[in-house]
Order: structure tokens, then C-alpha cells, then sequence
């Protein structure tokens, strides 16, 4: 299973592009990498997923580089609303799906 | 129904009791998952169903714990003789491969236990 790293937590300012970085360096060929968002009090929602190169939908943009061994969550344009918990998962189906420890976001006015 | 349904959503028990966490996945969904989450903590995987087939329930806590899932769809977490740190967030998520891609889970709103 391909643990993943990310940062405890970050700060942002409403507005402002913020970008979260998770390290995995031991991924698998088949393994996808999919970020999910947690509010209090709620399970945490699909945001999005990619295998290589770039996705975008309308909420987010996934950086993979070529050696897939991270992959930086992009969110452009940061309202309050989007303070939340964001978490990495590294993996593919019909397996065991192992979050890591989720990178806290707190956006300010 | 339209999402991954979890029942109670409040559970409150004494230590000692015995309790059975439900959850309904979306129609259709072969993939079943359940996770723990203490208070600010991350996600703590317990067991993941396949069909009715559990390939790894290497992250139930102890034997107390056991989950069953019957035709295909809705599952039981059982946890017996409850202890105070067994208290927790339990969340359920479904999923449904198309495909070769990777799982996307849909979560429900869990259920929030205390154990007293």
C-alpha cells in the first residue's frame, strides 16, 4: 500500500490560490491518486482524481508529474467556505484504502 | 436511495453493551467500506467488503469488532461489550468500479458513538 505524506496543516487568505502538496513515493503502476474534502461533522466528498499529468474539473485542478511520485491538489481562488480537512489516497480497487493524516486548510477574510 | 445511508446517527451506550452500526450504500455499489474517526483525528480503516466477501479485515481494532454485509449491500458493524475509547465517528462508503480506474468512495454521515 503507497503511504502518503502531506502537511499537518496550512493557512490562506480568501482569494488566493492555494496549493497542497502529497508525497508517495512508493505508488503503485495501477494505483490512482484521488483528493477527498472533509467538513466538521460530515464524511469526506470526492474532489477529484487523476493517474497522470494534469485533471481539472470545476472545482480543482491535479498536478502528477511524470514520476508520479507526488501530486499537488490545486484550488483556485479560496472562499471561507473552503476551510477544510484534505486528504490524499493513493490507490486502486479492490484493495484496502488507507487515508493518511488529511492537511488542515484555514482560510481567512 | 440517492446516497450512502448510516444508521443511528447517534448512538449513546454504556460500557459493557453491545452495539450494531448499519449502513445502506448506493444501489448498485459492489465496494463497501467502513472507517473509524476519533475527534481531530484522520480516518482509520476497519474493513472493506467486496460482494459480501471481507479480503482484509486486518484494521478491525480487536475481536469485539466484526461487520457482515448480506446480499450485496447492506452492512452491519457490530461491536461488543463496548469500551470509552471505542467512541467515535464510524463512517460507511460505497463505491462502484467502472472500468479500469481508480475506486471513488462516497461516503455517509456516519454515526457518532459514545460509549459512557
Amino acid at each position: 500500500l503507497a503511504k502518503t505524506t502531506q502537511p499537518i496543516s496550512m493557512d490562506s487568505y480568501e482569494g488566493q490560490e492555494v496549493n497542497i502538496t502529497c508525497s508517495h513515493n512508493n505508488i503503485a503502476t495501477n494505483d490512482y491518486i484521488t483528493w477527498y474534502q472533509q467538513f466538521p461533522s460530515q464524511g469526506p466528498r470526492f474532489i477529484i482524481q487523476g493517474y497522470k499529468t494534469k485533471v481539472t474539473n470545476e472545482v480543482a485542478s491535479l498536478f502528477i508529474p511524470a514520476d508520479r511520485k507526488s501530486s499537488t491538489l490545486s484550488l483556485p481562488r479560496v472562499s471561507l467556505s473552503d476551510t477544510a480537512v484534505y486528504y490524499c489516497l493513493v490507490g486502486r480497487g479492490f484493495q484496502k484504502l488507507v487515508f493518511g493524516t488529511g492537511t488542515r486548510l484555514l482560510v481567512s477574510p | 436511495g440517492a446516497g450512502v445511508s448510516q444508521s443511528p446517527s447517534n448512538k449513546v451506550t454504556e460500557k459493557g453493551k453491545d452495539v450494531e452500526l448499519r449502513c445502506d450504500p448506493i444501489s448498485g455499489h459492489t465496494a463497501l467500506y467502513w472507517y473509524r474517526q476519533s475527534l481531530g483525528q484522520g480516518l482509520e480503516f476497519l474493513i472493506y467488503f467486496q460482494g459480501n466477501s471481507a479480503p482484509d479485515k486486518s484494521g478491525l481494532p480487536s475481536d469485539r469488532f466484526s461487520a457482515e454485509r448480506t446480499g450485496g449491500s447492506v452492512s452491519t458493524l457490530t461491536i461488543q461489550r463496548t469500551q470509552q475509547e471505542d467512541s467515535a465517528v464510524y463512517l460507511c462508503a460505497s463505491s462502484s468500479l467502472l472500468g479500469v480506474q481508480g475506486e471513488k468512495l462516497f461516503f455517509g454521515s456516519g454515526t457518532q458513538l459514545s460509549v459512557l
